[in-house]
């Protein structure tokens, strides 16, 4: 089955500098690459995805690459500001053939110092 | 729209005792899937229903876990007899569409410590 590794497990940064989250996947057939962002007290949000035939995705300040090849995919938060601090999770499936789980990453706890 | 809700959002209870977890999902999505976070670690898929029918349990980690989804609307989560290392968030998520486009919306979770 899937495995994602994601790092780093913690990432400070100051606020208005950019923030980055790797992971990994081992499952070539994984064609969906979800990011989720969850604050205290609530559930895993969507903030951005991008799907295997795409290489680049951006949403205002965050960006997500995706390198099929090494079967890489990241998150870039530029420009951060305090509200960017939760926790982050990537996320892979294979959306073809009814399979629809997420296999997610380990999470990253993004702190903005003000 | 309301959301995905869960309800208990925390229950304490001691090894050997049951409890049942509770989601209603955003009206008129299909698509439920329970998900469960042990502390620290990634966020584990449990189990897939298409309206009242289990598409995937592969997840369930054993016999102690029962899911239900009775008239394909709210579904609960049965864990008897809790055991130490159940413990953890349990999250519910539902989408309106499979395949590539379906979003999963997920609850605030409910948090589950066994004592």
């Amino acid at each position: 089955g899937e495995n994602v590794e994601q790092h780093p497990s913690t990432l400070s940064v100051q606020e208005g500098d950019s923030a980055v989250i790797k992971c990994t996947y081992s499952d070539s057939a994984s064609n969906y690459f979800p990011w989720y962002k969850q604050e205290l007290g609530k559930g895993p949000q969507l903030i951005i995805d991008i799907r295997s035939n795409v290489g680049e995705k951006k949403d205002q300040r965050i960006a997500v690459t995706l390198n099929k090849t090494a079967k890489h995919f990241s998150l870039h938060i530029t420009e951060t500001q305090p509200e960017d601090s939760a926790v982050y999770f990537c996320a892979a499936v294979d959306a073809n053939f009814g399979n629809e789980k997420l296999t997610f990453g380990t999470g990253t706890r993004l702190t903005i110092i003000p | 729209e309301a959301g995905v809700t869960q309800f208990p959002s925390h229950s304490v209870i001691e090894k050997g005792q049951t409890v049942t977890l509770r989601c209603d999902p955003i009206s008129g999505h299909d698509n439920l899937y329970w998900y469960r976070r042990v502390m620290g670690k990634e966020i584990k898929f449990l189990l897939h229903f298409v309206k009242e029918s289990k598409q995937d349990e592969s997840g369930m980690p054993n016999n102690r876990f029962l899911a239900e989804r009775t008239g394909g609307t709210y579904s609960t989560l049965k864990v008897q007899p809790a055991e130490l290392e159940d413990s953890g968030v349990y999250f519910c998520a539902s989408s309106q569409e499979l395949g590539i486009s379906g979003e999963q919306y997920f609850g605030p979770g409910t948090r589950l410590t066994v004592t």
